[in-house]
């Protein structure tokens, strides 16, 4: 069974601009959550998507945000992107929403905003 | 609030050596999830376990054991007879809420060193 894959694997991304990153979850999974990840804040929650709905958001401003389609895959945008921007961002996939079982990671698409 | 506490932020051992993660939590919710991940060096991060709260039972999968204590609010790792390939970081993590109200937090994760 296929893992989780995410893409680009890297971005290079200029103050102000946005990016969009795509995450495409195990076959038969429905919930997509996102996740950033820098040495300096750990790996915080973004957001969760299940069924093309989102679920549950952690504490990021609005210029994050996200969306997933029929297929379950799902996309993650951000917008006027900020130095501080510049992490991991890693996408994971459970069969079941609502955060309360077992999640399947991708290798993440590594942003870096100059 | 909700806190999850790694307060190990690198640990060496030499092979074949015994070692425990330590993760301590945080909650005033009477339901929640408890998992540990594991983060090697190309990035992805691994499911371990996921233990829900009202199951205090320890288990053992192989080299790998975890002890969950309601009382002392901590949910500890430990890896048996350790080997170079067990070199990762280590995050435990926690999930409490409901549906549209869940949070996910993680600790900021133990690096272990196994030295040949």
């Amino acid at each position: 069974k296929a893992g989780v894959t995410q893409t680009p694997r890297y971005l290079i991304k200029t103050r102000g601009q946005q990016v969009t990153l795509s995450c495409s979850p195990i076959s038969g999974h429905r919930s997509v959550s996102w996740y950033q990840q820098t040495p300096g804040q750990g790996l915080q929650f973004l957001f969760e998507y299940f069924s093309e709905t989102q679920r549950n958001k952690g504490n990021f401003p609005g210029r994050f945000s996200g969306r997933q389609f029929s297929n379950s895959r799902s996309e993650m945008n951000v917008s006027t992107l900020e130095l501080g921007d510049s992490a991991l961002y890693l996408c994971a996939s459970s069969k079941q929403g609502g955060l309360a079982y077992e999640q399947y990671f991708g290798p993440g698409t590594r942003l870096t905003v100059t | 609030a909700q806190k999850v506490t790694q307060a190990q932020t690198e640990i060496s051992v030499v092979e074949k050596e015994d070692v425990t993660l330590d993760c301590v939590y945080e909650t005033r919710d009477t339901t929640y999830y408890l998992f540990w991940y594991k983060q090697p060096p190309s990035g992805e991060l691994v499911f371990l376990i996921r233990r829900n709260s009202f199951d205090e039972q320890n288990e053992i999968s192989g080299r790998y054991s975890w002890n969950f204590q309601k009382s002392t609010s901590s949910f500890n790792f430990t890896i048996t007879a350790s080997q170079v390939v067990d070199s990762a970081v280590y995050f435990c993590a926690l999930s409490v809420g409901a549906s549209g109200t869940y949070k996910y937090i993680f600790g900021t994760g133990t690096r272990l060193k196994v030295l040949a």
